[in-house]
């Protein structure tokens, strides 16, 4: 079946605008990451969802960002009030179980400009 | 959290082999993950490492030491292809969650 689908690919905005970020993981995987990874940097941890659980939201660096999970399913990353700091590559991933490996998708370019 | 280090870059020649090393701290260890990353794409998995020992997968084998908080990738018979940053990875269940940190990546340069 399909991978994990993220929108849009790339988003540039100004400064100061909400953007919304979509991911679709792969059908009847469990879990849900978001990361977020600068130009040479590692993955950051934002956030996990399993299941019907609350999510860990211990990742997410200020109270602009937040996340939902509908149906357990589609996942959406929110960004208020963006700033420059905030550009990157937004990664999400899912997986079957919670210690199966994660699949990551193409991620979303964001630019803050 | 976990304290996850790995060296910053490696070099080496087509054919050889290279070892990239990742060592970790961490209070609720449940699983270490290898992922290849190439420029400008996403992580791909590579190998998965629960117990102690060596996991092989043709050119790729991850060898996984609890006890020390080491763990170690090897890539045999190097190609151009294998140009990329890889990826140690841990999973923390502490708490009942199974959240997965990743080292800063380690990039690999093949030379002919």
């Amino acid at each position: 079946g399909a991978g994990v689908s993220q929108s849009p690919s790339n988003k540039v905005t100004e400064k100061g605008k909400d953007v919304e970020l979509r991911c679709d993981p792969i059908s009847g995987h469990t879990a849900l990451y978001w990361y977020r990874q600068s130009l040479g940097q590692g993955l950051e941890f934002l956030i996990y969802f399993q299941g019907n659980s609350a999510p860990d939201k211990s990742g997410l660096p200020s109270d602009r960002f937040s996340a939902e999970r509908t149906g357990g399913s589609v996942s959406t990353l929110t960004i208020q009030r963006t700033q420059q700091e905030d550009s990157a590559v937004y990664l999400c991933a899912s997986s079957l179980f919670v210690n199966s490996p994660l699949h990551f998708g193409n991620g979303t370019r964001l630019t803050v400009t | 959290g976990q304290n996850i280090d790995q060296p910053t870059e490696m070099t080496a020649t087509e054919g050889a082999i290279v070892q990239i090393n990742c060592t970790y701290q961490t209070s609720g260890f449940n699983g270490l993950f290898w992922y290849q990353q190439h420029a400008g794409e996403a992580p791909t998995f590579l190998s998965y490492n629960v117990l102690d020992g060596l996991e092989e997968k043709g050119r790729f084998s991850s060898f996984l030491s609890r006890s020390k908080g080491y763990s170690y990738l090897l890539l045999k018979e190097l190609q151009m292809k294998d140009s990329a940053s890889y990826l140690c990875a841990v999973r923390d269940s502490t708490g009942g969650d199974y959240k997965l940190s990743f080292g800063a990546g380690t990039t690999v340069t093949v030379r002919a």
